[in-house]
């Protein structure tokens, strides 16, 4: 089942922050983030695996908070770069054992303007 | 990181042909997955490709539209059969790479540059 991100779409002016959660129905062994700029692949972000941890670099990070099966990705102080289409992938959890694929959400449009 | 090359990059086809997509990956892969992209929209897992043995198709695809080849640790091929427009769309492969930063090492899948599928 797909997760569902939100917001759907997201304006800033740079330096501006912004939050996109994604949330599943599903027990989740992991989440993953990944930004796709027009035209090109989408490009890994980070993971995030079960037990509550929050990772980053620069000034993007994220959380995940297994209990609710709730995911947020945290942008500060945006630059123009940070423009594109940003999806949550998820892993399901059986046991324990991951399916080792991803089921990703609908994507959360991001638009920095200088 | 590894690198994943895709090719065609792009074709327009004829409906009722079929078109053959490879991804070859500079080192050895256990998986590798398949997906379709439609215009605007989400990435769609098709199947899962594991060396020496069946791919797995996911809900709503089957291996006589999506056959797919996986001969070694380090390529394979996706082919769209017997085509027709709702098939227009962009096809990628991915695999699962071990991703190293400053701070963590961890795994991300990684994505093939895409084929966009135009059927006429």
């Amino acid at each position: 089942q797909q997760p569902v991100q939100s917001p759907q779409a997201v304006i800033l002016r740079e330096g501006e922050d912004a939050v996109i959660n994604c949330s599943s129905s599903k027990a989740l062994y992991s989440v993953h983030w990944y930004r796709q700029k027009h035209g090109e692949a989408p490009v890994f972000l980070m993971i995030l695996l079960k037990g509550g941890e929050q990772k980053g670099h620069e000034k993007i990070s994220a959380s995940f908070n297994e209990k609710k099966q709730q995911s947020s990705l945290y942008l500060t102080a945006s630059q123009l770069s940070y423009s594109g289409t940003y999806f949550c992938g998820t892993e399901r959890s059986s046991g324990g054992t991951s399916y080792g694929k991803l089921t990703f959400g609908q994507g959360t449009i991001l638009t920095v303007h200088p | 990181s590894a690198v994943i090359s895709q090719k065609p990059s792009r074709d327009i086809c004829q409906r009722g042909t079929s078109l053959t997509i490879q991804c070859q990956v500079d080192s050895q892969v256990t998986m590798m997955f398949w997906y379709r992209q439609q215009p605007g929209q989400s990435l769609t897992l098709i199947a899962t490709a594991n060396q020496g043995s069946e791919a797995t198709y996911e809900s709503g695809f089957v291996i006589d539209k999506f056959p797919i080849s996986r001969p070694n640790l380090t390529f394979s091929t996706l082919t769209v059969s017997n085509m027709s427009p709702e098939d227009s769309s962009i096809y990628l492969c991915s695999v699962a790479l071990a991703v190293r930063t400053p701070d963590y090492s961890s795994y991300g899948y990684t994505f093939g540059s895409g084929t966009r599928l135009t059927v006429v």
